[in-house]
């Protein structure tokens, strides 16, 4: 197994296009997390899927972002009418055990112009 | 509102000595506590897991402790090396809940 793989790794987009990012997580994981940096910061939670189910979802989330783990494998998230201010580096996790921490994957690096 | 806060300035320190950094939390009662590593451009990485009922945690060169009354953990890291340079993240969570991390401390250890 190679890890949390997400993809792409950078995309630029105009400001009002719907983006689509995907996360491969480790496959024993059964969570899978998706979160939010932009420079300087911690990572901003997002959403968390126990296997299908989406158990969690931040408050701070706009109902532009979507996400979504069909079959409880891979995962999703989408944003819709893209803003400048969704500019950041989205960051995949999965985990199996909390001893164990997260895995993250490298990132997907939004820039939206 | 919950609040989890790590020294924003970069500790520089010199290679040998132990770095130590800190993190404090309010309104917030953690099932556990959690350390990462960030390289710049990379996800961050597990390094330790500190439980409510446990004071300390040491895995090689480093150490947890946890005051739950203090409501701080603080991250040793012994004889550091340039390689230990990198950015440092706290994270908490409760309960089958998902983790809230600090804004990280940036370490830079000097040859």
């Amino acid at each position: 197994d190679t890890g949390v793989s997400q993809n792409p790794r950078h995309k630029i987009t105009k400001r009002g296009q719907n983006v689509t990012f995907r996360c491969d997580p480790i496959s024993e994981h059964n969570r899978l997390y998706w979160y939010r940096q932009t420079l300087g910061q911690g990572p901003e939670f997002l959403t968390y899927f126990q296997n299908e189910a989406q158990l969690e979802k931040s408050r701070l989330l706009s109902d532009r972002f979507s996400a979504e783990r069909p079959k409880g494998s891979f995962s999703t998230l989408e944003i819709q009418r893209t803003e400048q201010g969704d500019s950041a580096m989205y960051l995949c996790a999965s985990s199996q055990n909390e001893e164990y921490g997260y895995t993250f994957g490298s990132g997907t690096r939004l820039t939206v112009v | 509102s919950q609040k989890i806060e790590q020294n924003s300035e970069a500790l520089n320190i010199q290679e040998g000595k132990t770095a130590t950094l800190t993190c404090n939390y309010t309104n917030y009662s953690p099932a556990y506590l959690q350390w990462y590593r960030q390289d710049p451009g990379r996800g961050p990485v597990f390094l330790l897991l500190i439980r409510e009922n446990e004071k300390e945690k040491r895995k090689e060169r480093l150490k947890v402790t946890f005051d739950t009354t203090l409501k701080q953990s603080l991250f040793h890291i012994t004889a550091s090396q340039p390689a230990d340079s990198a950015t440092y993240l706290c994270a908490l969570a409760q309960a089958r809940r998902a983790l809230t991390f600090g804004s990280g401390t940036r370490l830079q250890v000097q040859p």
